[in-house]
């Protein structure tokens, strides 16, 4: 079935440190892929997302590009803040088969930006 | 616009117990479904439902049952409760349709003493 692999975390950095979280997947067909953010005590919320290969997906300066040779989505930013402390997820959504509708997500990464 | 709404915040529950969680979804939104968080992990899909109708079920035991009102709300039962449901319980709504992104509550958090 389909499955999504986060880089280990917790991440720990220094404000205006460059970020990247690995996001790896296996899917059959093709998935779209999207990165969520969960702030303390919150829900998911939509970072971004990719519906194709090759396809970039960026948002307050974060960005991911959907790599299919690679199967990958990594996350980036140039230059974090102590306000991009969070928990990331990466998650895949495959229109195709019996996995139509559903999210797969990965384990998600724990973010902390010290000033 | 409202977005995703989920009631109640919070619920504190004892083993054999019976749970209903509601969720209202965002304004033009017409497919919901259902995650299941525990602590320290990703949400798990519970199932979806599209015009009132469960569409797709994740690997959850009959304990879990929904239903999906007209006006597209939703609500999530769990019945005989286990120490194992606590978690964070997360609606998600969208619109039915190839790709469509989904949107999240702030979810249910539900703890079984």
């Amino acid at each position: 079935g389909d499955s999504v692999t986060q880089m280990e975390g917790p991440v720990t950095l220094s404000e205006e440190a460059f970020l990247t979280i690995n996001c790896t997947y296996t899917a059959t067909g093709y998935p779209s892929l999207f990165w969520y953010v969960q702030y303390p005590g919150e829900g998911l919320q939509l970072l971004l997302k990719a519906t194709k290969a090759d396809d970039k997906g960026s948002n307050k300066g974060f960005e991911a590009t959907y790599r299919k040779e690679t199967t990958s989505f990594h996350l980036e930013k140039g230059s974090v803040q102590v306000s991009d402390s969070a928990v990331y997820f990466c998650a895949l959504l495959n229109a195709g088969g019996t996995s139509y509708g559903k999210l797969t997500f990965g384990q998600g990464t724990i973010l902390t930006v010290h000033p | 616009d409202a977005g995703v709404t989920q009631s109640p915040t919070h619920l504190i529950k004892t083993r054999g117990q019976q749970v209903t969680l509601r969720c209202s979804p965002k304004s033009g939104h017409d497919t919901v479904s259902w995650y299941q968080q525990a602590l320290g992990q990703g949400p798990q899909f519970i199932f979806q439902y599209y015009e009132e109708e469960e569409r797709q079920r994740g690997n959850f035991p009959d304990r879990f049952s929904g239903h999906q009102f007209p006006n597209y709300s939703s609500e999530l039962n769990v019945n005989a409760l286990l120490l194992g449901d606590s978690a964070l319980y997360l609606c998600a709504s969208s619109v039915q349709g190839r790709n469509q992104p989904q949107h999240f509550g702030d979810g249910t958090r539900l703890s079984i003493l």
